[in-house]
């Protein structure tokens, strides 16, 4: 596609659910990143994948946060038993090469209630 | 404090004004630094990147980076509607170690400008 496209745009949740957050990167594109943006503040970054593994992880908050990359292409970032503070907005953006040439998309809206 | 201090706003100025925009940083390893421009329920999109310290220009948009002092500024020149908007400044290190490759980013400071 022509851009990032994340989905589903919003979200909301009971708190303790599971959740999976999906990003289609520009095709071709080897770097994906997933950061968060909570409300007033600037992106947070959690994990980028170089190709298929995950490069650097040191970003996501705690042991309920995964994410995946199983083809090189589309990621999932998944989080268990949700609570309120995971409220935010997950963006994801995706280069050429590593570190340069970010793409972001839109985001999803997380709420958790 | 955190690594990047960037001042929220709001920010509001007359249609044609100057818009100067600043960051301040206190990890002297950052070596990239970049602005990007967020819509409203839109991702960020970059706008400019500086490498180490010096001017670039592009258009109505000039960035700055002050690396002695740790500060970066970006100038908006004939300030038009359409660029109100949540400017951000991110910044990353320069080495290929861990962490290299983040962005650090800036709380953002949204702006408006006036017709």
């Amino acid at each position: 596609g022509a851009g990032v496209s994340q989905t589903p745009s919003n979200k909301v949740t009971e708190k303790g659910k599971y959740v999976e957050l999906r990003c289609d990167p520009i095709s071709g594109h080897t770097a994906l990143y997933w950061y968060r943006q909570s409300l007033g503040q600037g992106p947070e970054f959690l994990i980028y994948f170089q190709g298929t593994g995950a490069a650097d992880d040191s970003g996501l908050p705690n042991d309920r946060f995964f994410a995946v990359r199983p083809e090189g292409s589309v990621s999932t970032l998944k989080i268990q038993r949700t609570e309120r503070g995971d409220s935010a907005v997950y963006l994801c953006a995706s280069s050429p090469h590593l570190g340069w040439g970010y793409t972001f998309g839109s985001g999803t809206r997380l709420t958790v209630v | 404090q955190k690594e990047v201090e960037q001042d929220p706003g709001p920010l509001s100025v007359p249609e044609g004004a100057i818009v100067s925009l600043n960051c301040t940083y206190s990890n002297s390893a950052f070596q990239y630094f970049m602005w990007y421009r967020q819509y409203s329920r839109k991702g960020p999109e970059l706008l400019m990147y500086t490498y180490s310290s010096g001017n670039k220009e592009d258009g109505r948009f000039t960035a700055q980076v002050d690396k002695s002092s740790k500060y970066i500024s970006l100038f908006i020149r004939d300030s038009q509607p359409s660029d109100s908007a949540t400017y951000l400044c991110a910044m990353r290190l320069t080495y290929s170690g861990a962490g290299s490759y983040q962005l650090t980013f800036g709380k953002g400071t949204k702006l408006s400008v006036i017709p």
